[in-house]
């Protein structure tokens, strides 16, 4: 079956640190995904992991671990504007179908 | 750059009434996809386009949901008849298989409520 865990909420303090972890069981993988979501818009990506270990973006950094199905985003000097949901998601397959399979998302609440 | 663009924003209908969702993905964007959120959910893939051929529909419900992308470009979905549990935003998303991720680039989305 396909299953994609995440924790459904978080909150962090304006300039910390926070991780949201992803753990995730498909039939197959090609990649993982996560989009940042504001409440009522659309996602926008984030960042993207098909290889182990860790890729940086400015702020933004996010961690793959295939043998352990595991992956965390992570965001430094948190700014009241990262208030969103973050979605992990995972492309099942490769070739024609690119398919996403979500997960129900973080929503994170960045207080002053 | 123009983004996914998608009419209308909102809508709301009574069950049993027909509703019809346009989409028009970012130019030489192959595939475009149709997703359901509904609140509180990530994103469930209704359809995916390649083209104007279909590549999975595995999880349309398809004895009322119905879509189409006939040149290639911009595509409907039509939802006949609704159902209260319908209600959820319409995201429309595309992507092109140039470079490595191909990550989805996400239109606004269209809010539907079923009454």
């Amino acid at each position: 079956g396909q299953n994609i865990d995440q924790p459904t909420e978080m909150t962090a303090t304006e300039g910390a640190i926070v991780q949201i972890n992803c753990t995730y069981q498909t039939s197959g993988f090609n990649g993982l995904f996560w989009y940042q979501q504001h409440a009522g818009e659309a996602p926008t990506f984030l960042s993207y992991n098909v290889l182990d270990g860790l890729e940086e973006k400015g702020r933004f950094s996010s961690f793959l671990s295939r043998s352990k199905g595991y992956s965390y985003l992570l965001l430094k000097e948190l700014q009241m504007k990262d208030s969103a949901s973050y979605l992990c998601a995972v492309r099942d397959t490769g070739g024609a179908t690119n398919k996403l399979i979500f997960g129900t998302g973080t929503l994170l609440a960045v207080q002053p | 750059e123009a983004g996914v663009a998608q009419s209308p924003r909102y809508k709301i209908i009574e069950k049993r009434q027909s509703v019809a969702f346009w989409c028009n993905p970012i130019s030489g964007h192959a595939t475009l996809y149709w997703y359901q959120q509904i609140l509180g959910q990530g994103p469930k893939l209704l359809i995916q386009f390649q083209n104007n051929g279909v590549v999975d529909d595995s999880q349309l419900p398809k004895d009322r949901f119905s879509a189409e992308r006939l040149k290639g470009v911009d595509s409907t979905l039509k939802i006949q008849p609704a159902k209260l549990e319908d209600s959820a935003v319409y995201l429309c998303a595309s992507s092109t298989r140039e470079g490595v991720s191909h990550e989805q680039y996400f239109g606004p989305g269209t809010r539907l409520t079923v009454t």
